[in-house]
């Protein structure tokens, strides 16, 4: 059974610019969530979806979204970027209509805005 | 803000020798998980403990959970060269609907052989 993958591995991006990540979850995961790890505020919950609805999100500016479609992937937006949003993302899916439970893990999009 | 935090952020122990981390959190939850992330890489679940369990095994792990202390320990035995990572807990909220999981800033392990 294939993993959580992510696209791309690795991201350079300029300031003011916009990125767009992407999260294929394990098969038959209907949840997805994103999160940001960075040296100085560790990991952050950005937003979870489920069945194309968002179901929670965390304390980020409306720079930040995302969307899942009907086959479950997702992406996520970053506008107007900010060195500040230099990142590991993270992308995990979890079960469907499990709530609270495990999280498996993508490797990651490393962004790096300069 | 976070809610777990984890102590002692680094730890460098021997090959062989146990390895133990604490995790304290501060609302009330439904459970409590342990997650390990090598280099710059995804994380890996480890374990689960439920707010209604004291104590849980997986081959080498050992969870503990105290509610009433809000807080949890990982420990590691026999630790092996392989079990360098970061180690973070993760928590979950009170009724809420979901998977969005609170992290601590993790425990950073190195065993040297």
């Amino acid at each position: 059974k294939a993993g959580v993958t992510q696209t791309p591995r690795y991201l350079i991006k300029t300031r003011g610019q916009q990125v767009t990540l992407s999260c294929s979850p394990i098969s038959g995961h209907r949840s997805v969530s994103w999160y940001q790890q960075t040296p100085g505020q560790g990991l952050q919950f950005l937003f979870e979806y489920f069945s194309e609805t968002q179901r929670n999100k965390g304390n980020f500016p409306g720079r930040f979204s995302g969307r899942q479609f009907s086959n479950s992937r997702s992406e996520m937006n970053v506008s107007t970027l900010e060195l500040g949003d230099s990142a590991l993302y993270l992308c995990a899916s979890s079960k469907p209509t499990a709530t609270n439970e495990k999280l498996f893990f993508g490797s990651g999009t490393q962004l790096s805005v300069l | 803000s976070q809610q777990g935090e984890e102590d002692p952020q680094a730890l460098s122990i021997q090959e062989g020798e146990n390895a133990t981390m604490n995790c304290s959190y501060k609302t009330s939850i439904n459970n409590l998980q342990w997650y390990r992330q090598n280099s710059g890489r995804g994380l890996v679940h480890l374990i689960l403990i439920r707010s209604n369990e004291r104590e849980k095994h997986s081959g080498r792990l050992r969870v503990t959970l105290d509610t009433s202390k809000k807080s949890s320990s990982l420990l590691i035995t026999a630790s092996r060269a392989a079990d360098t990572a970061s180690y973070f807990c993760a928590t979950d909220a009170l009724n809420q609907a979901g998977t969005a999981l609170i992290f601590g800033k993790g425990t950073t392990l190195s065993v040297s052989s």
